[in-house]
Parts: structure tokens; C-alpha cells; sequence
């Protein structure tokens, strides 16, 4: 069965980088875009962009763009977020979700989500 | 960039009711809609998609209708285990972006 599972909760300080992880398994990788989706607490879902797993080419929103990264290892099926000089406002659930698209296009499996907590 | 605009922002409703949420695009996006609901604690997941298209697994009870710029959910028989937080999606290109959410909460 499909699943992605993300890696565990984090807490950070400030200035410090993360490193999410989003491992699939029971579809094949290359078929179908990874997308990344920001929920702050209390708040609502938040789509912060989407990297290609066939070309490995990234697109970020535009409040996502700079310190943080989208990146693939197709080797072992694996997206990852790294985000850089992190701040209290970064503080958030990050959800991965695969998009199908083949005329149309929605997020039909979710990882589980990886809290961080920014906070000295 | 397109904006989703959902309404209303909560409601609370009795078991048995119809219940609509409706969200409204800033621009055009044909049917290229979609709907999620997300528990607490819990990842979104998916209802609808393509404005009406019921996912499998997902409840009868759950419609979604529109084209265009304007879109509505329906439950048409409020169930207990509905209670989450609904959000409406645009994948009319990128960016994609959600609605703000319709908190739905039970009498």
C-alpha cells in the first residue's frame, strides 16, 4: 500500500537547520510529484512548493524561497526539506504529500507530518 | 496568484443536518478544485477532487459542485465522526494554495 512516512519531531534553536525527510514506498517514485505543505499552529494549511521526481527540479512559493530547500534521493525513494537559520516563526507541522496528476491534480496520500518547534 | 476564500470560517450544526461550505476563487480555475478534510492531530485527507469527483471510501453523504470561480461542499447528513476542519485547494497551476479552512463543529 502507498505510504509516505516523514521523519520525527524536532525541536531547534534559532539559527540552526533542519532536515525533513519523506520516505515513499508501494507506488513508483518517479510517477508522481512530492509536494510540501506548512501548517502553523492553530492555522491553515500553507502549500510551500513541489520538486519534481523525475527531473529533480524544485519550485517554491514565494514566502518558501531562500532558506528553504526541497531536494530528492531517488535511490531510496526519499524527499527531503532542509530549512536554513531557522526562526520562532518557523515553528509548524510540514506535511509531504504525492500529487496525481493525469488531467487533474490533487494530494491523494499525506505523510504523517513532522512537528518542529523553533524556540531557545 | 490565485486566492481561495472559504465560507464561513466555522459553523456548528446537529447531527442529521445539511451542511454547505462554499469557497470562491480569485480567478477562474475551471474545475480544478479540490476538497480535504483534517482531523486533529491528523494529515489532511482527501474528499473530492476535480469539483466533484467523490473519492473512494469517502461517505455519499459528501457532494462537492461548482465550475468557474465559485464551489460548494455539502454534507447532506451531518454525522458525528464529520467534526475536523475542511479546506478548499486550487491546482489551476502554480502556486497551488488552500482556503483559510470552515472549522465544522457538532451541536
Amino acid at each position: 500500500q502507498v505510504q509516505l512516512v516523514q521523519s520525527g519531531s524536532e525541536l531547534k534553536n534559532p539559527g540552526a537547520s533542519v532536515k525533513i525527510s519523506c520516505k515513499a514506498s508501494g507506488y513508483r517514485f518517479g510517477n508522481y510529484g512530492m509536494h510540501w505543505v506548512r501548517q502553523a499552529p492553530g492555522q491553515g494549511l500553507e502549500w510551500m512548493g513541489w520538486i519534481s521526481t523525475i527531473s529533480g527540479n524544485p519550485t517554491s512559493a514565494q514566502g518558501f524561497k531562500g532558506r528553504f530547500v526541497l531536494s530528492l534521493d531517488k535511490s531510496v525513494d526519499t524527499a527531503y526539506l532542509d530549512i536554513h537559520s531557522l526562526r520562532p516563526d518557523d515553528t509548524a507541522v510540514y506535511y509531504c504529500a504525492r500529487e496525481y496528476g493525469s488531467g487533474t491534480y490533487y494530494f491523494d496520500y499525506w505523510g504523517q507530518g513532522t512537528a518542529v518547534t523553533v524556540s531557545s | 496568484d490565485i486566492q481561495m476564500t472559504q465560507s464561513p470560517s466555522s459553523l456548528s450544526a446537529s447531527i442529521g443536518d445539511r451542511v454547505t461550505i462554499t469557497c470562491r476563487s480569485s480567478q477562474t480555475i475551471s474545475n480544478y478544485l479540490n476538497w480535504y478534510q483534517q482531523k486533529p492531530g491528523k494529515a489532511p485527507n482527501l474528499l473530492i477532487s476535480a469539483a466533484s469527483g467523490l473519492q473512494t471510501g469517502v461517505p455519499s453523504r459528501f457532494t462537492g459542485s461548482g465550475f468557474g470561480t465559485h464551489f460548494t461542499l455539502t454534507i447532506t447528513s451531518l454525522q458525528r465522526e464529520d467534526l475536523g476542519v475542511y479546506y478548499c485547494q486550487h491546482t489551476y497551476g502554480i502556486p497551488y494554495s488552500f482556503g483559510q479552512g470552515t472549522k465544522l463543529e457538532i451541536k
